[in-house]
């Protein structure tokens, strides 16, 4: 009964290859969100999607692309991996209620590049 | 704009009380709390929303000053259990949370 869950939990690419991490949430959640958290901890917003629509797009490099087929999933691909991305990719879901957005996390992807 | 946290890392005895403060240069419609452990996903504990109304954990408090931009989060009775990275998260409006850069929480025997 995972609430928000990640595939693959590592994954190890060489620098120019592509790969997808994959997200899923049972929660009922209307939004959801792609974190990166780097070797300082500190959490960067990436994008978000509320009902499959792109509502946060924030300064990310166009060879990371999100896709929401529906409303419980939210995929990430990269294209041409390159050094700097290697960190740990959260996703999380979030309530569609106007005041809190409390955001629940899966248990996160780290990704390293060679 | 990043919130910004204080004190970046404390180390604690078990059963001392720490505080860790959140402070925002923009108005903030409510803050979030979270704790994540080593190797584990950030855990939501708490939100603050203006107008004072709060959701969160049993042992753990917290205080939202809205005038100030300000909340700070209370532990008290600190167990070993509370060790980890502590995060606020403010929200200005929107779908957006921006997370300051963490607190590190150490709770020894």
């Amino acid at each position: 009964d995972t609430a928000v869950s990640q595939t693959p939990k590592y994954l190890v690419t060489q620098m120019g290859n592509d790969k997808s991490i994959k997200c899923e949430q049972n929660l009922g959640h209307d939004t959801m969100y792609w974190y990166k958290q780097d070797s300082k901890k500190f959490l960067k917003i990436m994008f978000s999607y509320n009902n499959k629509e792109l509502i946060i797009n924030e300064t990310v490099p166009n060879r990371f692309s999100p896709k929401s087929p529906d409303k419980a999933h939210l995929n990430l691909h990269i294209n041409s991996l390159e050094l700097g991305d290697s960190a740990v990719y959260f996703c999380a879901s979030s309530p569609q209620d106007s005041r809190t957005y409390e955001q629940y996390f899966g248990p996160g992807t780290r990704l390293t590049v060679t | 704009q990043q919130p910004v946290q204080s004190p970046q890392a404390v180390i604690l005895r078990e059963g001392e009380d720490a505080v860790i403060n959140c402070s925002s240069s923009k108005a903030l419609y409510s803050v979030h709390w979270y704790r994540q452990k080593h190797g584990e996903a950030p855990v939501f504990l708490m939100i603050l929303l203006k107008g004072g109304e709060q959701k969160g954990h049993e042992k753990i408090s917290a205080s939202f000053n809205e005038k100030k931009q300000q909340s700070s989060l209370y532990l008290t009775a600190s167990q070993l259990s509370y060790s980890g990275t502590y995060f606020c998260g403010v929200h200005t409006g929107g779908f957006k949370t921006i997370f300051g850069a963490g607190t590190r929480l150490f709770v020894k025997a």
